[in-house]
């Protein structure tokens, strides 16, 4: 069974760029989390989708926005990049809806902002 | 607000030595406690995860233990491993479920050979 894709692994912008990233779930799994890891501040959740619907959002700035598609997939997207926004951005799906139920991590998308 | 804690931020042990980390949490509410390990250029994955009903679950050489009533969690490791060194990441479901999970700072182990 094929584990979480990211694509892709690695980018670099530079401030005020905006920048889509992508995440293909485990095949069967309906929720999908997206985290921002910094060395600072550790994994800090940005938003879940369950069923292409946003089931929940975290303490950021409408910069960060998302969404699933029907067949579960799901992006994120941040515009007007900050320099701040440099981070590992991971993404977790699971079987229904996150709480309580095991995440599966993809590898991450590594974004520099310059 | 919801918070957990983990200590120490880094551990070193020598091969074979026993590891221990600890994470404490703000709500009496919370059920569900996972730990997961991030090796360099990877992903978190699940290594165990405890349920509010039980205080101590095994998986081999990796044990976790609940104290609800001084909400507090821990990660023991026997028998350490060179591959055992990692980060190490604690959390925790608040809210009755209804939020997605809090992440402790982690911990970078290093197991010496």
């Amino acid at each position: 069974k094929a584990g979480v894709t990211q694509t892709p692994r690695y980018l670099i912008k530079t401030r005020g760029q905006q920048v889509t990233l992508s995440c293909s779930p485990i095949s069967g799994h309906r929720s999908v989390s997206w985290y921002q890891q910094t060395p600072g501040q550790g994994l800090q959740f940005l938003f879940e989708y369950f069923s292409e619907t946003q089931r929940n959002k975290g303490n950021f700035p409408g910069r960060f926005s998302g969404r699933q598609f029907s067949n579960s997939r799901s992006e994120m997207n941040v515009s007007t990049l900050e320099l701040g926004d440099s981070a590992l951005y991971l993404c977790a799906s699971s079987l229904g809806a996150s709480a309580g139920n095991e995440q599966f991590f993809g590898p991450g998308t590594r974004l520099t902002v310059l | 607000g919801e918070n957990v804690e983990q200590h120490p931020s880094t551990l070193s042990v020598q091969e074979g030595d026993s590891a221990v980390i600890k994470c404490t949490y703000s709500d009496s509410a919370s059920n569900y406690f996972p730990w997961y390990k991030q090796e360099l250029g990877k992903g978190p994955q699940l290594i165990i995860d405890i349920r509010s009903n039980v205080g101590e679950k095994k998986d081999q050489r990796i044990a976790v233990t609940l104290n609800k009533t001084a909400k507090h969690f821990s990660l023991h490791i026997t028998e350490t491993q060179p591959e055992d060194s990692a980060v190490y990441f604690c959390a925790a479901i608040f809210n009755s479920g209804n939020t997605p999970l809090v992440f402790g700072k982690g911990t970078r182990l290093s197991v010496i050979a």
